[in-house]
């Protein structure tokens, strides 16, 4: 399973863009990378997928250089609701399951 | 769809008691996990089922931990006897396995409290 490093912690201000960057070195081929967020008492939800170059949906866009051996999840003016953990996972079909330590993100007003 | 139900939500024991944490799928989706998160060791995933057997249950912590899926649309985690060091929220979860990167959904959490 390819290991993933996030930053522990991060804060950030209301309205400013918030880049979280994951890194996976020994990532495979076949592997995809994921992320997902957690709020405060509720489980763990997907907010974006890829595999190469960016992806953009209307929560986050993902950004995975050609080596792939890292991604950065982007999350655009940020408000205190995006206060929350976010986890990068990596892995295909069958393995994509384990989550690491995910980075705390604080948004302060 | 209504998502992965969890029950109960909430529930307080006393240590020796058997705990059942239940779990209801999304249906059709052919994976079913359950994890465990604490403050100290974070989201652990304790075991997984694929089609209703189990895959890999590495992450169970001891033989006081045991987890059933008798068909498609249930599974039962049991801890007995409880101790207290088993307080923590655990989570079901599920996906369909045949998409790439498949995503997994999570339901709201069983909170476990061990006195």
């Amino acid at each position: 399973l390819a290991k993933t490093t996030q930053p522990i912690s991060m804060d950030s201000y209301e309205g400013q863009e918030v880049n979280i960057t994951c890194s996976h070195n020994n990532i495979a081929t076949n592997d995809y990378i994921t992320w997902y967020q957690q709020f405060p008492s509720q489980g763990p939800r997907f907010i974006i997928q890829g595999y190469k170059t960016k992806v953009t949906n209307e929560v986050a866009s993902l950004f995975i250089p050609a080596d792939r051996k890292s991604s950065t999840l982007s999350l655009p003016r940020v408000s205190l609701s995006d206060t929350a953990v976010y986890y990068c996972l990596v892995g295909d079909t069958g393995n994509q399951f384990y989550f690491g330590t995910g980075t705390s993100l604080t948004v302060i007003p | 769809d209504a998502g992965v139900i969890q029950s109960p939500r909430h529930e307080v024991t006393e240590m020796g008691q058997e705990v059942t944490l239940r779990c209801k799928p999304i249906s059709g989706h052919d994976y079913l996990f359950w994890y465990r998160q604490t403050m100290m060791r974070g989201l652990e995933l304790l075991i997984y089922f694929n089609n209703n057997v189990p895959i890999d249950d590495s992450g169970m912590p001891e033989d006081r931990f045991s987890a059933k899926m008798p068909n498609a649309s249930f599974s039962t985690l049991k801890i007995q006897p409880s101790e207290p060091r088993d307080s923590a929220v655990y989570f079901c979860a599920s996906s369909w396995g045949q998409g790439v990167g498949n995503t997994i959904y999570f339901g709201e959490g069983s909170w476990l409290t061990v006195v």
